[in-house]
């Protein structure tokens, strides 16, 4: 069965330095999207891309991410200058249409130091 | 976006039927209901979604009264693997296709 692959599955980063999430979302699919969840607390949604574009984006999502698609399968998410309050286990998403149907990869578990 | 409410937690045993009941009481006329699974240290999973009256998958059922206002999500014959927590969605189409999640059902299943 296909699925969203993510990698790393744990990043570790100082305050202040850039990280780029990897993911690669099932291959057929045209809708993808990045959640976080913070330690305890609840799935969030940060952004949804389609066709080469942001289609919607949450309060969190400011200007220091950012999403790209590069070629035909990875998608990732770029924080500029971490924060310690972005460590968060960060979800990507992905489905192959407009649906609430979404299948959701592993995880990246990022820790800001 | 209408609110969902579901109890924070339920303890059941190996071999038993679970029932999570959640409400969502301004539901709008054209959302679905949708539920997903979240095991500790992964993604969210889907589980099912429907609209009115019964919903039955391989994994789970999924039953709406008539008034849409609440809905019973039912994991029938339990296992020690379905320890997990559930989340009720009930997304709106005006608010796209963004999934917001509540705190869920944290479900065990004790042997």
């Amino acid at each position: 069965e296909p699925e969203v692959t993510q990698t790393p599955s744990h990043q570790v980063t100082q305050m202040g330095q850039e990280v780029i999430l990897r993911c690669v979302p099932i291959s057929n699919h045209l809708y993808f999207y990045w959640y976080r969840q913070i330690l305890g607390q609840k799935v969030e949604f940060l952004v949804s891309f389609y066709n080469n574009e942001i289609s919607e984006k949450s309060e969190i999502f400011d200007d220091q991410f950012s999403v790209e698609r590069p070629d035909g399968s990875n998608f990732t998410l770029k924080i500029r200058s971490t924060k310690l309050e972005d460590s968060a286990m960060y979800f990507c998403a992905s489905a192959p249409a407009i649906s609430y149907e979404q299948y959701f990869g592993p995880g990246t578990r990022l820790t800001v130091t | 976006l209408a609110k969902t409410t579901q109890p924070i937690s339920m303890d059941s045993y190996e071999g038993q039927e679970v029932n999570i009941t959640c409400s969502h009481n301004n539901i709008a006329t054209n959302d679905y209901i949708t539920w997903y699974q979240q095991f500790p240290s992964q993604g969210p999973r889907f589980i099912i979604q429907g609209y009115k009256t019964k919903v039955t998958n391989e994994v789970a059922s999924l039953f709406i009264p008539a008034d849409r206002k609440s809905s019973t999500l039912s994991l029938p014959r339990v296992s020690l693997s379905d320890t997990a927590v559930y989340y009720c969605l009930a997304p709106s189409k005006a608010a796209g296709n963004k999934l917001t999640f509540g705190g869920g059902t944290r479900v065990l299943v004790k042997p």
